[in-house]
């Protein structure tokens, strides 16, 4: 069964409000998780790490004002896209870890089917 | 510019026959896994290898890892339609510490 959670599975919002997509770890506690942006047919592209009781870390070139990203507990992420436009629909997935990144999977969850209007 | 290269990017073939596909990169992994996506779902792990040299076998699905652990190869034989979907390569670098993904390579089965 699922251990990654992501809600909603899909959102359409109106350009210039904020939509919130949770990610849960089903079973177990996961201190780091990660948030992906997918275009069709593509790779997944890293956003940012998001660590538990602190910052999120973004890469390079990714808006932290407008990607927001909680990390309250150690089973829940939240990533928030804020003042959206239709350039930020997309596919957005994320996942956490059990252990060592590499070595253990990765598991995902279902992603995020963003539509903006 | 994709820290691992993956090839081909897209691959049609008929039910029963093989497909390869590559994942390469200048640096040497640390670790390396192949992950299968479906369409409107999160990847699904399929293997992790570590050891240059390793060879691991998943049904019909054989997964190399280059002896200089710079490369890796998917082997699917006698592919079926369930084979359908898109396959990642990601790995992380002795040169990078993250997770990186590579471009990934559509595969498309038909019966």
């Amino acid at each position: 069964g699922a251990v990654v959670s992501q809600h909603p599975s899909w959102v359409i919002c109106k350009s210039g409000t904020s939509v919130k997509i949770e990610c849960r770890s089903l079973d177990f506690q996961a201190t780091t998780m990660f948030w992906y942006r997918q275009f069709p047919k593509q790779s997944l592209m890293l956003m940012a790490t998001s660590n538990e009781g602190s910052k999120a870390t973004y890469e390079q070139g990714v808006e932290k004002d407008k990607f927001l990203i909680n990390h309250a507990s150690l089973t829940l992420s939240t990533l928030t896209v804020t003042s959206a436009h239709p350039e930020d629909s997309s596919f957005y997935i994320c996942s956490a870890s059990r252990g060592t990144v590499g070595n253990s999977p990765l598991h995902f969850g279902n992603g995020t089917r963003l539509t903006v209007t | 510019t994709q820290l691992l290269e993956q090839s081909p990017q897209f691959l049609s073939i008929q039910e029963g026959e093989n497909l390869t596909v590559y994942c390469n990169s200048s640096s040497v992994f640390s670790s390396l896994q192949w992950y299968r996506q479906e369409p409107g779902e999160g990847p699904v792990l399929l293997v992790t290898v570590v050891t240059g040299g390793e060879v691991k076998k998943l049904k019909r699905l054989t997964f190399q890892f280059g002896d200089a652990r710079k490369d890796s190869s998917l082997h699917i034989t006698a592919a079926q339609p369930g084979d359908t979907g898109l396959y990642l390569c990601a790995g992380v670098g002795d040169s990078w510490g993250k997770l990186q993904f590579g471009a990934g390579t559509q595969v498309v089965v038909t019966p």
